[in-house]
């Protein structure tokens, strides 16, 4: 079955690049989403790029995927203090008999110190 | 733009009762998405409707039911309460069976006593 794994915390400085990454286990065609969840609010969607793409970019943040490894990543460029949150990887896989559930990861938390 | 609409934000029930739960998917979208995400956790899939028909299920519990209406919008329906049902409840929308990028709204907080 589809699973997806995130490392659990990530820690820099106001002004740094974050690189936080994924790893997914489905082996079709999928969407791969990135989600930031702020305390105690809902899931706002960042960016999402399909397994046949290697990169994509969005003003900040950078999103990178190795097919061959099924490892994503997500870099935020000059990261500051309203970055601080749970960063979720999701994937939705494609094809027949898919019906678009998203899988999460477990979340890593951001923390950007001044 | 408009957004997922859940009603309610908060609510607070007594174990054994009964719950419902509210969303209103983005204009024109046909699919709906349920989700639990328990404190510290990430969000699960529980159920999907679209057009008004469910087209899946994942690891909802038999006490939860849930449907689709004809103005799009979905109701989860939640009976005989436990403690461990507290959690933030989420829909979540998007066009077409298979899917497409699914938009959320701002999560039901239920907290079981």
């Amino acid at each position: 079955g589809e699973d997806v794994e995130q490392s659990l915390f990530l820690s820099v400085r106001e002004g740094d690049s974050s690189v936080i990454n994924c790893t997914y286990t489905d082996s079709s065609s999928t969407y791969l989403y990135w989600y930031k969840q702020e305390p105690g609010a809902g899931l706002q969607l960042l960016t999402y790029i399909f397994s046949n793409m290697d990169m994509k970019q969005d003003q900040r943040l950078t999103v990178l995927l190795n097919k061959k490894d099924k490892h994503l990543s997500l870099r935020i460029a000059d990261t500051q203090t309203g970055d601080s949150a749970i960063y979720f990887c999701a994937e939705r896989p494609y094809g027949s008999g898919n019906t678009g559930k998203l899988i999460f990861g477990q979340g890593t938390t951001l923390q950007v110190k001044p | 733009a408009a957004g997922v609409i859940q009603s309610p934000r908060h609510l607070i029930k007594e174990k054994r009762e009964t719950a419902t739960l509210k969303c209103y998917p983005i204009p024109r979208h046909d699919t709906v998405y349920w989700y639990q995400q328990g404190p510290g956790q990430d969000p699960q899939f529980l159920i999907s409707f679209y057009e008004k028909m469910q087209s899946d299920k994942g690891s909802i519990p038999d006490r939860f039911s849930a449907q689709q209406f004809s103005d799009y919008h979905s109701e989860l329906n939640m009976s005989s309460l436990e403690l461990g049902d507290s959690a933030l409840y989420f829909c979540a929308s998007s066009t077409g069976l298979a899917g497409g990028t699914q938009y959320f709204g701002p999560g039901t907080r239920l907290t079981v006593l």
